[in-house]
C-alpha cells in the first residue's frame, strides 16, 4: 500500500514547455487534490476531482489544466510553463468513508526558467 | 470563499515549554478543521482534527479547541519537543470536502 505517488520528485522547465504531474492513489478514494506550495503562502487549492471523469476549478486554477480519467490517477497539466509557476506541487487525495481527511503525496519540485 | 488566517507566522520556544497557535475562519458553514504538520522537505500530514459539533479534542501531548461563536481555533503543544520543531498548518472545510490552508506557523523547538 503505497499511499499516494507523485511523479516526477523534481524537474526543470523552459519557459514556454509543458509538463504533466502524474498522481496515482491506491487507498480508493473518491477525491483528489492538486495543491501549489510557495513559501510564506500555505498550500492553495488548484483544481480537484470528486469521482472519475469530473473536475473542478480551486483557489488559483489559471494556467493549468487536469484530468481524471481513471479513479486511481489524477493528471495535472502546465501547457506553456511560466516563471511565476515555479512552486512545489501536492497531491492529495481523501473522501474514505464520508470524511475529507486528506493524505498528501511526497511533492513535486518544478522550477520554470 | 472561506478565508482562514493563522498566527504567529514563526514561534520559538524552549523544550519542555508550551505552544498555541491560533486560527481564525470567515466561513460560519466550515464544519470540519484538521491540523498538519510539515517537517522540513517531506509531506504534510494530519496530526489532529476537529468537528463543529465539538469543543475540545486531545490526543497525548497536543489539544485542539474550537469556539464556533468567535469563529476561531487553536492548536496546543505541551512539553514540547525538538522532534515538534517544524510547519504546523490550520485547515477549515465548509463541507464540500475541500480544504482552505492558513499560510502556516514555523515552530522552533530549542533543547
Amino acid at each position: 500500500n503505497a499511499g499516494v505517488t507523485q511523479t516526477p520528485k523534481f524537474r526543470v522547465l523552459k519557459t514556454g514547455q509543458s509538463m504533466t504531474l502524474l498522481c496515482a492513489q491506491d487507498m480508493n478514494h473518491e477525491y483528489m487534490y492538486w495543491y501549489r506550495q510557495d513559501p510564506g503562502m500555505g498550500l492553495r487549492l488548484i483544481h480537484y476531482s470528486v469521482g472519475e471523469g469530473t473536475t473542478a476549478k480551486g483557489e488559483v486554477p489559471d494556467g493549468y489544466n487536469v484530468s481524471r480519467l481513471k479513479k486511481q490517477n489524477f493528471l495535472l497539466g502546465l501547457e506553456s510553463a511560466a516563471p511565476s509557476q515555479t512552486s512545489v506541487y501536492f497531491c492529495a487525495s481523501g473522501g474514505q468513508g464520508g470524511k475529507n481527511i486528506q493524505y498528501f503525496g511526497a511533492g513535486t519540485r518544478l522550477s520554470v526558467l | 470563499g472561506e478565508n482562514v488566517e493563522q498566527h504567529p507566522s514563526t514561534l520559538s520556544v524552549q523544550e519542555g515549554d508550551s505552544a498555541v497557535i491560533k486560527c481564525t475562519y470567515s466561513d460560519s458553514a466550515s464544519n470540519y478543521f484538521p491540523w498538519y504538520k510539515q517537517e522540513l522537505g517531506k509531506r504534510p500530514q494530519l496530526i489532529i482534527d476537529i468537528r463543529s459539533n465539538v469543543g475540545e479534542k486531545k490526543d497525548q501531548r497536543i489539544a485542539v479547541t474550537l469556539n464556533k461563536t468567535a469563529k476561531h481555533f487553536s492548536l496546543h503543544i505541551t512539553e514540547t519537543q525538538p522532534e515538534d520543531s517544524a510547519v504546523y498548518f490550520c485547515a477549515a472545510s465548509p463541507g464540500s470536502f475541500t480544504l482552505t490552508f492558513g499560510k502556516g506557523t514555523m515552530l522552533l523547538v530549542s533543547p
